[in-house]
């Protein structure tokens, strides 16, 4: 694999449901990050950690935990899916020394009925 | 609050027009000013600016940054169909790598 791996590419989910998406990278990246992507609102900021083992909160984190026990993988956990969690989700991943540039994973879709 | 802010929202020309797409914000420790593009699914970074007045270019794009007036523009010349996407400008924090995104401009260019 090569970037970010994301998934599942979509999922629909009962409300009240425990939900993981994956993201994997490859880059060795030192920061990733997990984005929602709503229509008319652009990308905003969920989760965020600049290395293994530490993670911050977003714009937007209410309802959202995340972990990152090592370099590689970037899970984020809605542990009780509500309607307003329905959007894309984006992860992405950059180079400590920043360069502005975010490598974004392909988005998982998630409906929460 | 951090605000970036995009317009037109959306727009329509035809092959080799010219647009212009406008990006206001209000960073706190504003670092730099970022644009990405999005056709399907993940969006593709573009450019990056940092100073005021400085033209960054790539081909028929280009994009400048005034840091007094607080905004930046994205040029596109002679437009083709596959320039068609969301335009996605961000603005990024002295402290830390994350970004604050506007709601885009989605542009469609029809052959």
């Amino acid at each position: 694999i090569a970037g970010i791996t994301q998934a599942p590419t979509s999922q629909i989910l009962a409300a009240g449901r425990r939900m993981t998406l994956r993201c994997t990278q490859d880059m060795r990246h030192n920061a990733m990050y997990w984005y929602r992507q709503d229509l008319g609102l652009g990308l905003r900021l969920i989760h965020y950690s600049n290395t293994a083992g530490t993670t911050g909160k977003g714009e937007v984190p209410d309802g959202y935990s995340v972990s990152r026990a090592n370099t590689d993988d970037f899970p984020l956990t809605l542990a009780s899916a509500v309607p307003s969690q329905t959007s894309v989700y984006f992860c992405a991943s950059s180079d400590w020394g920043f360069t502005g540039e975010l490598f974004f994973g392909e988005g998982s879709r998630l409906t929460v009925l | 609050e951090d605000k970036v802010v995009q317009s037109p929202l959306s727009l329509v020309v035809h092959e080799g027009d010219t647009v212009t797409l406008n990006c206001s914000y209000e960073v706190t420790n504003f670092r730099s000013l970022l644009w990405y593009k999005q056709e399907k699914k993940a969006p593709t970074f573009l450019f990056m600016l940092t100073s005021s007045g400085i033209e960054k270019k790539s081909g028929r794009l280009s994009s400048i940054l005034d840091k007094k007036e607080l905004f930046s523009i994205l040029n596109i010349t002679a437009t083709q169909t596959g320039d068609s996407a969301v335009y996605l400008c961000a603005g990024a924090h002295n402290a830390g790598n994350m970004l604050t995104f506007g709601g885009g401009t989605r542009l469609m260019v029809k052959p």
